[in-house]
């Protein structure tokens, strides 16, 4: 059974860091892209980033309202996805969700199969 | 960025059949995915590729998707379908390429 445990969500000032963890078993993470989407209170779903496989590269990218704050990792061999952001604002106050991603055959296109059950991250002063 | 627009509401009856469309330019040139999330949860995929259902998805659950519409069909609707509805396509060509829907919240009358 996958399963996808977040971690490390808070309350955190204006300007400040927070790093989300996303614990993952059930499957074989190596090979897995990975992606964090995130939901603000009473709004819809908002991707932030994924990162592929080693084996794929391990390539990141990202949305554009975090782009250059936030930054997406992973360390195989402890089955763990990253969240570092830094320079919170209060725009990023949110439910961040740790999902498997796959990839469409073939192209850059992917869909969110799995999804952790969410961390809460709120940024105010 | 690229856009994908959904009606805020759809209601039906219990037993009818909801169509929640999925609006975007010429989104039947891109895959569409459709995911259902009950309140206080996560969501759940339940259509990929337009019209593929994951294993556990009810057959009651269908997509479609040509020329500027995608559409998730749900038959025979039960209290239990009651949620939020959100479609998602992946738009390589833009910086922000992983998009949502606005998501229509489904009610059962």
């Amino acid at each position: 059974e996958v399963q996808l445990v977040e971690s490390g969500g808070g309350l955190v000032k204006p300007g400040g860091s927070l790093r989300l963890s996303c614990a993952a078993s059930g499957f074989t993470f190596s090979n897995a892209w990975m992606s964090w989407v995130r939901q603000a209170p009473g709004k819809g779903l908002e991707w932030v980033g994924r990162i592929k496989s080693k084996t794929d590269g391990g390539t990141t990218d990202y949305a554009a309202p975090v782009k250059g704050r936030f930054t997406i990792s992973r360390d195989d061999s402890k089955n763990t996805l990253y969240l570092q952001m830094n320079s919170l604002k209060t725009e990023d106050t949110a439910v961040y969700y740790c999902t498997t991603v796959i990839a469409v055959a073939g192209t850059e296109s992917c869909y969110f199969d799995y999804w952790g059950q969410g961390t809460l991250v709120t940024v105010s002063s | 960025s690229y856009v994908l627009t959904q009606p805020p509401s759809v209601s039906v009856a219990p037993g009818k059949t909801a169509r929640i469309t999925c609006g975007g330019n010429n989104i039947g040139s891109k895959s569409v995915h459709w995911y259902q999330q009950k309140p206080g949860q996560a969501p759940v995929l339940v259509i990929y590729y337009d019209s593929d259902r994951p294993s556990g998805i009810p057959e009651r659950f269908s997509g479609s998707n040509s020329g500027n519409t995608a559409t998730l069909t749900i038959s025979r609707v039960e209290a239990g379908d009651e949620a939020d509805y959100y479609c998602q396509v992946w738009d390589s060509s833009s910086d922000h390429p992983g998009v949502f829907g606005t998501g229509t919240k489904v009610t059962v009358l």
